[in-house]
């Protein structure tokens, strides 16, 4: 079965740095054909991208939040780490991880296929 | 980065009703948009790639067409579980922007 699950603290303060851990499974973090993104949605709003990494290593960041974020991998456990430092209270949002696949032979069309069921974080002192 | 519209941002339908929902790029992306649907509680499930590809195990009342700037996603017979939020989503270009969502509920 393929999963992916979000792992991480409920509750951050601000100015902390908050840690997101997304383990994989039925699926490698080698694959070409997939990478990992993470993505959030503060209560009762809309979907915003934040990260994402390719089997490469390749690493790509949202322009308004690149110098908060990291994004790394570890293929030998199957996780997915996300860093976003400074943390404020509008950072307060679920957070979910997702795979990216593409599809098709010359794999030009990406999509987010399957999501972990996301985890809330709350930001507050 | 791409900016994505959506409208409406909400509508109200009667179970049966053909509902569309429109997506509008700042550039062309080609045809390079997805389509999700999100129940509350829960995390968004795809329903359409590359423009009008249907995802594996999405009933076909599901629809989307377009290319370039505009796009639409379709239901053409509304069911009772189809009642939801509707993000259309970019793979064009890093950023890979979701739209603000349109909200489909029941009149």
């Amino acid at each position: 079965q393929v999963t992916l699950k979000e792992s991480g603290p409920v509750l951050v303060k601000p100015t902390e740095t908050l840690t997101l851990t997304c383990t994989v499974s039925g699926f490698s973090l080698s694959n070409a054909r997939m990478g990992v993104s993470w993505i959030r949605q503060p209560p009762g709003k809309a979907l915003e991208w934040l990260a994402h990494i390719f089997s490469n290593d390749e690493k790509s960041y949202s322009t308004s939040l690149k110098s908060r974020l990291t994004i790394s991998k570890d293929t030998s456990k199957s996780q997915v780490v996300l860093t976003m430092t400074n943390m404020d209270p509008v950072d307060t949002a679920t957070y979910y991880c997702a795979r990216f696949y593409c599809s098709g032979g010359s794999c030009v069309y990406w999509y987010f296929d399957l999501w972990g069921r996301g985890t809330l974080v709350t930001v507050s002192s | 980065d791409i900016q994505m519209t959506q409208s409406p941002s909400s509508l109200s339908a009667s179970v049966g009703d053909r509902v569309t929902i429109t997506c509008r790029a700042s550039q062309s992306i080609s045809s390079y948009l997805n389509w999700y649907q999100q129940k509350p509680g829960k995390a968004p499930k795809l329903l359409i790639y590359a423009a009008s590809s249907l995802q594996s195990g999405v009933p076909s009342r599901f629809s989307g067409s377009g290319s370039g700037t505009d796009f639409t996603l379709t239901i053409s017979s509304l069911q009772p579980e189809d009642f939801a939020t509707y993000y259309c989503q970019q793979s064009y270009s890093t950023g890979f922007t979701f739209g603000p969502g349109t909200k489909v509920d029941i009149k």
